[in-house]
């Protein structure tokens, strides 16, 4: 079952561009984690936030945890061509995670 | 560094073949993971093995078997190939239970 739910599914912004996309979930977390894929390559962890933060930076990524809405953002900022991939965010169910099915994001020059 | 390497990288398959998938880590990770990725869905969980000597059932299991052969490498095996079973399959390890996972490239397979 799938706990997560990115949205939108697609999203296709100009370069430069930020770039925002959501997840929602159902049950209380320990963490929730965003992964990004490239096209026929496997997941890439970007970030881990933990339950008691609100907000976390790496870079041009800002992760942004909503408890009280069992909802989270990735936001991109000045996005480039090589951001072009799918984005997942992933919640911690026991000892496995639970998957959304992910956002396209499209980066156009 | 090599990290999680899957072989092969493609397969087809005829209904009722049997096959394994491999998958082998250097990244000394105590848990390794086996999902499918289907078009429109979430990854998958079929079988997991939290350390060496130990093995779960994830969330899709049936139709699957798994082996992990010491720290190191983690087979998954289909024992008699049907077409829902065509799926892109991925090994990934961890250092622990909410640690973040490390992917191979994953095993593009198709059941005809």
């Amino acid at each position: 079952s799938q706990q997560g739910e990115e949205d939108p599914q697609a999203l296709s912004i100009q370069e430069g561009e930020n770039a925002t996309m959501n997840c929602s979930y159902k049950t209380s977390i320990n963490n929730l984690q965003w992964y990004r894929q490239n096209s026929g390559r496997g997941l890439v962890h970007l970030i881990l936030i933990r339950s008691n933060e609100r907000e976390k930076h790496s870079g041009r990524l800002r992760v942004t945890l909503d408890t009280s809405k069992k909802s989270s953002s990735l936001l991109i900022t000045a996005s480039r061509a090589a951001d072009t991939a799918s984005y997942f965010c992933a919640t911690d169910a026991g000892y496995q995670l639970i998957w959304g099915a992910g956002t396209k994001l499209i980066i156009k020059p | 560094n090599a990290g999680v390497t899957q072989t092969p990288k493609f397969q087809v398959l005829k209904t009722g073949q049997s096959m394994t998938l491999q998958c082998a880590q250097d990244m000394n990770h105590n848990s390794m993971y086996w999902y499918r990725q289907d078009p429109g869905m979430g990854l998958r969980l079929i079988y997991y093995s939290a350390s060496e000597g130990t093995t779960d059932k994830g969330e899709v299991p049936n139709g699957y078997n798994v082996s992990r052969l010491n720290k190191r490498e983690f087979s998954l095996r289909l024992e008699s190939a049907a077409p829902s079973q065509t799926s892109v399959y991925f090994c990934a390890t961890s250092s622990g239970p909410n640690s973040p996972l490390h992917f191979g490239n994953g095993t593009r397979l198709t059941v005809t």
